[in-house]
């Protein structure tokens, strides 16, 4: 049983470009959860969704942030614009329906904006 | 802001003797709580979990207790190897509003001494 894939692994972009990460629950996982962290911190809550629906979109920047969970394909965080401020490791998680608070993480996205 | 946070940064012990790494939350509705082991370049992996409705859990060589007087939570960790070397979050989980997101520490970083 696969666990969370995420890709790419590392991801390099220009300011002013946009950067999409790619995650694919657990078998079986019907939510997804998207976390930054920043070197030597924590991990950031950023949205909760389940298929076509975003349950929880309140770490989410206002702006050049969004996030998709469509009824087929993996979940997609997309960063318009990026700016240097946006490197970060950017994980991803999945929980089953029965444990919905207990989060199964991905080997996350390295973002770096040159 | 956090309501999870830790009582050490860093944490440093001798192969074979016991850790205990500390936590502290601010939040009182706090029902579920994790504890994620991170190693360099990877995502947290899955370690315990324990319920408010419990104060103590073990696992293979692990045990979480749970204090909700003073809200407090700890990991301790038996005969601890150099494997054990990483970064150790506690999350909590309040699940207001439906939400099942995990509110993440900045983390202990446990070094083993051969």
């Amino acid at each position: 049983n696969a666990g969370v894939m995420q890709n790419p692994r590392h991801l390099v972009r220009r300011r002013g470009q946009e950067a999409r990460l790619r995650c694919s629950p657990m078998k079986g996982h019907s939510h997804v959860y998207w976390y930054r962290q920043l070197p030597e911190e924590g991990l950031k809550f950023m949205v909760y969704l389940q298929k076509e629906n975003i349950i929880d979109e309140s770490g989410m920047p206002k702006e050049r942030f969004s996030a998709e969970f469509p009824k087929e394909g993996p979940s997609i965080l997309r960063i318009q614009q990026v700016v240097r401020g946006d490197s970060a490791a950017y994980f991803c998680a999945s929980s089953p329906p029965a444990a919905r608070e207990k989060l199964f993480f991905g080997s996350g996205t390295q973002l770096s904006v040159l | 802001g956090e309501s999870v946070g830790l009582h050490l940064p860093t944490l440093s012990v001798q192969e074979g003797d016991n850790s205990i790494i500390n936590c502290a939350y601010s939040n009182s509705a706090s029902d579920y709580f994790i504890w994620y082991k991170q190693e360099s370049g990877k995502g947290p992996q899955f370690i315990i979990d324990i319920r408010s409705n419990m104060d103590k859990r073990q696992g293979q060589r692990v045990t979480v207790l749970l204090n909700k007087t003073v809200k407090h939570l700890s990991l301790q960790i038996a005969a601890t190897q150099p494997g054990d070397s990483a970064v150790y979050f506690c999350a909590e989980n309040s699940g207001q509003g439906g939400s099942e997101k995990l509110v993440f520490g900045k983390g202990t970083k446990l070094t083993v001494n051969p």
